[in-house]
């Protein structure tokens, strides 16, 4: 299994533009997060999904906005960058509470 | 959710057993131990997690004390790979998916050759 997966790995954008983060599970896990980590912050949670189809706003969903069409995928995307959102973006994913979450490598985002 | 205490570093050496410490004197009992570590520049693991009774797999073992205010995780025989930010969370299974993770400042533990 490859677990879970984050694409891309490294981006760098500039303000105002757009973009999308894909993160892919091969666990067939029903619930995903989406996380974002910064110096001195540790981690935030953004958006999650507790099956297909569904989607909920976490502590820090302002500037985001998320997609779960097929089990396996979460799409996080920024609709209009800014240096705020620089970032490591970490997806996680898990079977469902109390087991605990497994978590991607991490995308780090650049906003100039 | 209940705050823990951790101690900011640790120092262990390679091929003895890390017990790494986590007080957390406030935890209720729906409160579920969570231990996950990140090493540098990687995304966060998690270890193990408990209730009430000591657990143990693959990773490590997770010891919870009589009473629940504290608890260690063990890694039996450490490795310089081992080397990572440890985090110990209390939290409510609550069931619906908002069980996002907040990790405090954890434990740096170093393996030393």
């Amino acid at each position: 299994n490859a677990g879970v997966t984050q694409t891309p790995k490294f981006r760098v954008l500039k303000t105002g533009q757009s973009m999308t983060l894909l993160c892919a599970q091969d666990m067939n896990h029903e619930y995903m997060y989406w996380y974002r980590q910064d110096p001195g912050m540790g981690l935030r949670l953004i958006h999650y999904s507790v099956g297909e189809g569904t989607t909920a706003k976490g502590e820090v969903p302002d500037g985001y906005n998320v997609s779960r069409l097929k089990k396996q995928n979460f799409l996080l995307g920024l609709e209009s960058a800014a240096p705020s959102q620089t970032s490591v973006y970490f997806c996680a994913s898990s079977r469902g509470t109390p087991i605990g979450q497994y978590f991607g490598p991490g995308t780090r985002l650049t906003v100039t | 959710d209940a705050k823990t205490t951790q101690p900011p570093s640790m120092d262990c050496a390679e091929g003895r057993a890390a017990n790494l410490p986590c007080n957390h004197s406030t935890i209720s009992g729906n409160e579920y131990v969570y231990w996950y570590r990140q090493i540098h520049s990687q995304g966060p693991q998690y270890i193990i997690h408990g209730l009430k009774n000591n657990e143990t797999n693959e990773m490590a073992s997770l010891i919870i004390t009589e009473d629940r205010k504290s608890s260690t995780l063990i890694l039996p025989h450490a490795t310089l790979r081992d080397t990572a930010v440890y985090y110990c969370i209390v939290r409510v299974a609550s069931g619906g998916g908002a069980d996002g993770l907040t990790f405090g400042k954890g434990t740096h533990l170093i393996i030393q050759p």
